[in-house]
């Protein structure tokens, strides 16, 4: 399983862009990326996924550069409700790819 | 259409006693999933079951802990001898199948104390 690196935490004020990158350095051919969202007292609730280049859904984008060796989520005018932990995660799309790695996520305080 | 449904959300047990702990997947979900998480910490795979079977519970520790996930009822992560350490948050996830690209749908958690 590919290894995810992401900063602990992180700071914003309301209605700013707010980017969290995860490096995944030995990131396989067959890997894809999720991030996470886990609210306190919450399971995590999935967010986006992607391959490569970039993917938009109602909730974020994600950037995933050439080579693959790292990601960006990228949160469009966040909220106070967006204070969360985010988690990167990487990992195949094999039937045997089920055991889903958390790290310790980066821990976003939106600050009003 | 329900999401992951956990019960009880806060479970207190002293040491010693049994904890039992619930699930039930989404509908049309087949696969269940255990994680246990501690404070500040991410979420640890414990156990992957199927209706009547138990695929994978590589991640369950060997002893006092046991997973269930019968014919008819909800799956059930169940403690015995509860100490101290096991107080967390344990998850229970479902998915329509397997795969890192499905859909993974958590619940909220059951929050266990050991008194």
């Amino acid at each position: 399983l590919a290894k995810t690196t992401q900063p602990i935490s992180m700071d914003s004020y309301e209605g700013q862009e707010v980017n969290i990158t995860c490096s995944h350095n030995n990131i396989a051919t067959n890997d894809y990326i999720t991030w996470y969202q886990q609210f306190p007292s919450q399971g995590p609730r999935f967010i986006i996924q992607g391959y490569k280049t970039k993917v938009t859904n109602e909730v974020a984008s994600l950037f995933i550069p050439a080579d693959r060796k790292s990601s960006t989520l990228s949160l469009p005018r966040v909220s106070l409700s967006d204070t969360a932990v985010y988690y990167c995660l990487v990992g195949d799309s094999g039937a045997g790819s089920y055991q889903l790695t958390f790290g310790k996520g980066t821990k976003l305080s939106v600050i009003p | 259409n329900a999401g992951v449904m956990q019960n009880p959300r806060h479970l207190v047990r002293r040491r010693g006693q049994e904890a039992r702990l619930r699930c039930s997947p989404m509908k049309g979900h087949s696969h269940v999933y255990w994680y246990r998480q501690l404070p500040e910490e991410g979420l640890k795979f414990m156990v992957y079951l199927q209706k009547e079977n138990i695929i994978d519970e590589s991640g369950m520790p060997k002893e006092r802990f046991s997973a269930e996930f019968p014919k008819e009822g909800p799956s059930i992560l169940r403690i015995q001898q509860v100490v101290r350490g096991d107080s967390a948050a344990y998850f229970c996830a479902s998915s329509p199948g397997t795969g890192f690209d499905v859909g993974y749908t958590f619940g909220s958690g059951t929050r266990l104390t050991v008194v």
